[in-house]
């Protein structure tokens, strides 16, 4: 258990209102990630932080932004909600072997977003 | 077009059965790692690869690294219906961000 907690588990939402999601882990990593997860495309980088207020983007960052005032919280928003970001979203965190020679994820249990 | 391939996309066998699942890049890793995911819940981690040739077992489960670190394969041998589920590959490209290919989704009928 790598102390992920994303919440809220599960959103509606309409079209044009904001959305925050929340990830807080407990265990002082640096590196935090959000993903979202569809069907036919597996896990999707959305953003990224490397330490605090150190952020960068993912694959699919449009519509969104991110930040990371204190270590253990990294906060997704969804600027205005469009029906093409309904997904799963999933935080992560990741582990760094000696050297940086590996990375390992572990994950929170995802929060379902819908926008109607 | 993603960064990491993965194939076949659906697989769906009988208990018992052998299969191997693939996952390929044209982009050298320092090492890639296989998840299995399972309905509302998160990946989990189930092996590293780092060194290239590496063959790494895990129960009925063989993960190889290609000698080039550009690809990777899982193996399962006979087949249970526990081992139903999806099945990523992931890699870091850079130093900071990680990427998951689109997964390999698992049926194993009893």
């Amino acid at each position: 258990d790598a102390g992920i907690t994303q919440s809220p588990r599960h959103k509606v939402t309409e079209t044009g209102t904001p959305v925050t999601l929340r990830c807080h882990q407990t265990e002082n990593h640096r590196y935090m990630y959000w993903y979202r997860q569809d069907p036919g495309h597996g896990l999707r980088l959305i953003h990224y932080s490397y330490g605090v207020k150190d952020t960068d983007k993912g694959e699919v960052s449009d519509g969104y932004s991110v930040s990371r005032s204190k270590t253990e919280d990294f906060l997704l928003t969804l600027e205005s909600a469009t029906s093409s970001q309904t997904s799963v979203y999933f935080c992560a965190i990741r582990e760094t072997g000696v050297g940086l020679s590996f990375t390992e994820a572990f994950f929170g249990q995802g929060t379902r977003l819908t926008v109607v | 077009t993603q960064l990491l391939e993965q194939s076949p996309q659906f697989l769906s066998i009988q208990e018992g059965e052998n299969l191997t699942v693939y996952c390929n890049s044209s982009s050298v890793f320092s090492s890639l790692q296989w998840y299995r995911q399972e309905p509302g819940e998160g990946p989990v981690l189930l092996v590293t690869v780092v060194t290239g040739g590496e063959v790494k077992k895990l129960k009925r489960l063989t993960f190889q690294f290609g000698d080039a670190r550009k690809d990777s394969s899982l193996h399962i041998t006979a087949a249970q219906p526990g081992d139903t589920g999806l099945y990523l590959c992931a890699g870091a490209p850079g130093n900071n961000d990680m990427r998951f290919g689109a997964g390999t989704r698992l049926t194993v009928k009893p």
